[in-house]
This record gives structure tokens, sequence and C-alpha cells, in this order.
């Protein structure tokens, strides 16, 4: 069974453009969980979607959003990028009846 | 007081050895725990779960919770160069999100 996949692997944007990131879940997988990972602060939970529905919300700002669509593919958009945000942005997917999840290769941002 | 806090290291040890990596949370409600190992470069790549008291093995690892001391921790045995990289510990919370520590860097020298 193919893993989780998201694209692209890597990106370079500039302050205060916006961009989308995009993942595709374990095939089955209906729950999509979102995690941003800096050398300062870890890990940490975006947000998690599931059925289209976002369910749990992390302590981010508003210019961090996501959705998931019926396919259960996921995007997580970041509006009027900082240079904070230059990050390992991490998906993951979980089974409907486990609670282990499951992460991606991960999308590189680098803000200039 | 962080939630989930792990020695950041470097822990060394020696191949062959046991390496023991440890773990304590803040939620005393927690009931699921999760270790990764993550490469350079990588993303978190599980290597077990673990949701009652007692330990858990899985080949040359071991799991052990203890939910009285809020303790988790990971023993690996016959330790090699290839288990060099940040292992982190997660600890579900509410939801289905999980909480990580920063991890602890283990280097495994030949």
């Amino acid at each position: 069974k193919a893993g989780v996949t998201q694209t692209p692997r890597y990106l370079i944007k500039t302050r205060g453009q916006q961009v989308t990131l995009s993942c595709s879940p374990i095939s089955g997988h209906r729950s999509v969980s979102w995690y941003q990972q800096t050398p300062g602060q870890g890990l940490q939970f975006l947000f998690e979607y599931f059925s289209e529905t976002q369910r749990n919300k992390g302590n981010f700002p508003g210019r961090f959003s996501g959705r998931q669509f019926s396919n259960s593919r996921s995007e997580m958009n970041v509006s009027t990028l900082e240079l904070g945000d230059s990050a390992l942005y991490l998906c993951a997917s979980r089974a409907d009846i486990s609670e282990t999840q499951y992460f991606g290769p991960g999308t590189r941002l680098l803000v200039l | 007081q962080k939630e989930v806090e792990q020695n950041s290291g470097p822990l060394s040890v020696p191949e062959g050895a046991i390496a023991s990596l440890n773990c304590t949370y803040s939620d005393r409600g927690s009931q699921s725990f999760f270790w990764y190992r993550q490469y350079s470069g990588k993303s978190p790549e599980l290597i077990m779960s673990i949701y009652s008291n007692g330990d858990k093995e899985d080949g040359r690892f071991t799991a052990q919770l203890n939910k009285a001391s809020q303790y988790v921790s990971l023993l690996i045995r016959d330790s090699q160069p290839s288990d060099s990289a940040t292992y982190l510990c997660a600890v579900k919370a509410y939801g289905n999100k999980l909480v990580f520590g920063a991890g602890t860097i283990l280097r495994v020298k030949s």
C-alpha cells in the first residue's frame, strides 16, 4: 500500500506571498493531520481533517488554513507568508479504527 | 512546564549496547503514546505505540509505560550505527492531536 504523499517537496517563496501544500493520505485513511516542524519549536500540530470537516485546530494564526476533499486528499494554505513560516510541513494520515498516524515525506518551505 | 519532555542529548552509545531514551508527560489523562524515529532531513517514522502500563517489545525495541509516574521510555537493544537518529516521543491529546517532545538525538558509535 502506498504511503502518504506530499507535493511539492520543496518550495521557495518571498514574504507576503501565499502557498498551498497538498497531501494524499494512505488509501482508505480518512483522517489527515498537518504539523509544522521548526528547529526552535519542534513539531507542532496545525489541524486535523476527517471526512472534509476540520475536527481540531492548533494554536496557529488564521493565516494557516486547510481543507479536505471528498477523496480525503487535503491541502493547507498559508497566506501572507512571514520569514518565521519557513519550516518542514508534515502531513499524517490515520485509519478510522487506529490512533496511529503515519507521516508523509514533508514539504520544506523556505520564505525569503 | 512543557507537555512532553525529553532530554535533547546527544546520547552516545557504543555499537551493540542498549540505548535508553526517556520521556515524561504532564497530562495525567493521556492514554496513547508513540515513539517515532527521524533521520536528518527526513520525516518521522513510527517505531512503536504503547497504551498499557508495562513493557511492549518489537524486535530490538522495547517501549515501557508507567502512567502513575507519567513516564514513557524506549530501549534499543544491540544498537547499530543505523539507529543514529532523533527519537521523538509523542502523546495523543484531545481529538487526535499528537503532542511531541523536542526529541533526543542518539548517536551509536562503531
